[in-house]
């Protein structure tokens, strides 16, 4: 069964220092990507998505991730974060061809001033 | 454009109660999601709509819970009766198609004591 895995529950991390969020995948065919943030008391809204093409993808906010096959992975990073940043950050996975989403258990990130 | 609208909000019952949760969609959104977040834990999909047919509902807890959408538009989630495992956020998505990127609602907040 398909599985996402983020390794990190919670980041803290000061504001203006860059961040990465780590996030591990099981698919081995056609793999289709997402980060989706929370913020509090918001519904998830998407912050990027990888389907195919440029390994590299950005994303709103100043974020971007790199979808890396040989190790499963497609962490997400901000090279400066701000506190506006601070949030619940989830990875996806898509399964089949009819929009299901497979989750990660969420990472925190916590900005400090 | 207005977003996808839950109520309520937050929710405190007994066991073995009753609870009906709502969603409204985006206006001409013909796919509806309603996923479970338990606390620690990603987004999990209980039952996708297209329209007002059932696409898929292979991880809904059909004992207890149901879910309808009689006329492609609004949908309520039902859980009778409640058990303690059942709290959690029930989030309602909503797409124009079958697709992973999925606008959300804030979540209802379900607390079973």
């Amino acid at each position: 069964a398909q599985s996402v895995t983020q390794l990190d529950s919670q980041v803290p991390v000061f504001e203006e220092a860059p961040v990465e969020l780590r996030c591990n995948y099981s698919s081995s065919v056609s793999v289709y990507l997402f980060w989706y943030v929370q913020y509090p008391n918001q519904g998830l809204q998407l912050l990027l998505k990888y389907l195919s093409g440029s390994t590299l993808v950005k994303g709103i906010n100043g974020f971007e991730a790199e979808f890396n096959k040989s190790q499963t992975s497609f962490h997400l990073r901000k090279p400066s974060v701000h506190i506006s940043d601070t949030a619940e950050y989830f990875c996806a996975e898509g399964s089949g061809n009819t929009g299901k989403l497979i989750f990660g258990q969420g990472t925190t990130l916590q900005v400090k001033p | 454009e207005a977003g996808v609208a839950q109520s309520p909000r937050y929710k405190i019952i007994e066991k073995r109660q009753s609870v009906a949760f709502w969603c409204n969609p985006i206006s001409g959104h013909a796919t509806l999601y309603w996923y479970q977040q338990i606390l620690g834990q990603g987004p999990k999909l209980l039952i996708q709509f297209q329209n007002n047919g059932v696409v898929d509902d292979s991880q809904l807890p059909k004992d207890r819970f149901s879910a309808e959408r009689l006329k492609g538009v609004d949908s309520t989630l039902k859980i009778q009766p409640a058990k303690l495992e059942d709290s959690a956020v029930y989030l309602c998505a909503s797409s124009l198609v079958p697709t992973y990127e999925q606008y959300f609602g804030p979540g209802t907040r379900l607390t079973v004591t």
